[in-house]
């Protein structure tokens, strides 16, 4: 198993432009948590799934942030406007088993100009 | 509402000596703490858990109830052990998502 898979790994793109991250969680976990982290907050729970089905988005920042999970095998994080401050790494992590250690991707870079 | 706190943003130590990163807690119910690592260019993982009351690459965490704190030690600091460190909370509930601290950069100096 490749783990938790999230594409881009980088992005730079400029302040009004729509983002878009993508996660694969790992196969057959049934939570999926997506964290932003940043040098002053750390990490930042934004929104997790149960079954693909969103249960808590209340650490989605604004109204700009949106997150979906149309099956088990993906979920996308996207940003329409972007603006700077939106600057982090996107995290995707799912948890495994009855200890429920999470298990993170390798993170999305995103820079907004 | 749960917090974490790590009070520490930045930590640098030499090689060989003894390293502490703090770790503050606040929960109504009994908590349930973890130390997440992150090395340069790697994902965040899994270092200890205080129910398992492990050693993992010589670090010791231990739950101080009465101090809500969880600091993470070691003895002996290696070059290696250079990372970001988060210390977590898990909520109550069956998705027990995690709350993380803002973390502590520690650096290791040879």
């Amino acid at each position: 198993d490749a783990g938790v898979i999230q594409s881009p790994r980088h992005e730079v793109t400029e302040m009004g432009q729509e983002v878009t991250l993508r996660c694969k969680p790992i196969s057959g976990h049934d939570y999926l948590f997506w964290y932003r982290q940043t040098m002053m907050r750390g990490l930042e729970l934004l929104i997790y799934f149960n079954n693909n089905v969103p249960i808590d988005d209340s650490g989605m920042p604004e109204d700009r942030f949106s997150a979906k999970m149309p099956n088990a095998s993906f979920s996308t994080l996207k940003i329409q406007p972007s603006e700077p401050r939106d600057s982090a790494v996107y995290f995707c992590a799912s948890p495994q088993g009855a200890s429920r250690e999470l298990f993170f991707g390798e993170g999305s870079r995103l820079t907004v100009l | 509402a749960q917090r974490v706190t790590q009070p520490e943003k930045l930590l640098s130590v030499f090689k060989g000596a003894p390293v502490e990163l703090k770790c503050n807690y606040s929960y109504s119910g009994s908590p349930e703490l973890f130390w997440y690592v992150q090395y340069s260019r790697q994902r965040l993982q899994l270092l200890l858990r205080h129910i398992s009351r492990e050693s993992i690459k010589g670090f010791t965490a231990d739950l101080n109830k009465g101090e809500t704190s969880f600091h993470l030690k070691k003895p002996f600091a290696q070059e290696e052990d250079s990372a970001m460190y988060y210390c977590a909370l898990t909520s109550i509930g069956p998705a027990r998502q995690l709350t993380f601290g803002s973390g502590t950069q520690l650096t290791v100096l040879p």
